[in-house]
């Protein structure tokens, strides 16, 4: 069964404080690898997908890097409006469809 | 296209009464989802439909719920005689390739939350 594990479940940040999420991920065989940024009362809005170990993108203040058996998401200089929960996910090559399995999420909070 | 709609937003229901979600996709989308949230948990998934077909269904979708996607367009999840354990946020999402993300990407609605009093 495929498995994600988000660590820490909370991060507290001063502004401009760097920090890095992680996600462990066990998958019987990986399609994908997907962050997600989640707002209170919101649905999940996309931010990256990644493929194959050492793959990195960035947006903005986010950068999201893969290994065979974790990611990482990192946030340089935050700022009050990066503060929401970010979710990891993995698609695995015989998912239904474009199936996701999901981790817990990391909540942030970013204080000024 | 102004992306995932779900109906309604929010549904507050007595414990043994039956509540339906209305989800329409992305109009493009030939494939959907269906996902429940806790609160301070991650979505988990329930159910897929490609097109009319209902295609997978988790071992969480129990004999109360059922899901319908009868032209291939909207959807509905049906929650009978429910329970104070079902009070979640339910979230639709479609998919479709996003060229930007050079990936099909599941994009989520808003969610419809149920609580069960």
């Amino acid at each position: 069964e495929d498995q994600v594990t988000q660590s820490p479940e909370a991060l507290r940040l001063q502004e401009g404080e760097s920090s890095s999420l992680n996600c462990s991920y066990t998958v019987s065989g990986l399609r994908g690898l997907f962050w997600y940024r989640q707002d209170p009362g919101k649905g999940p809005e996309f931010l990256f997908t990644l493929y194959s170990a050492g793959e990195e993108k960035e947006k903005e203040r986010l950068k999201a890097t893969l290994t065979k058996k974790e990611s990482f998401l990192h946030i340089t200089a935050p700022k009050p409006e990066d503060s929401a929960t970010y979710l990891c996910a993995v698609q695995a090559k015989k998912a239904a469809g474009n199936k996701l399995t999901f981790g817990g999420g990391t909540r942030v909070l970013v204080k000024p | 296209d102004t992306g995932v709609s779900q109906n309604p937003r929010h549904k507050i229901t007595k414990r043994g009464q039956n509540v339906t979600f209305r989800c329409d996709p992305i109009s493009e989308h030939n494939r959907l989802y269906w996902y429940r949230q806790t609160l301070g948990q991650g979505p988990e998934f329930l159910t897929y439909f490609q097109n009319e077909a209902q295609l997978e269904k988790s071992r969480l979708l129990s004999d109360r719920f059922s899901a319908e996607r009868p032209k291939g367009s909207f959807s509905t999840l049906e929650i009978q005689r429910t329970e104070q354990g079902d009070s979640a946020m339910y979230l639709c999402a479609s998919s479709g390739w996003q060229a930007a993300a050079g990936a099909n990407v599941l994009t989520f609605g808003a969610g419809s939350r149920l609580t069960v009093l």
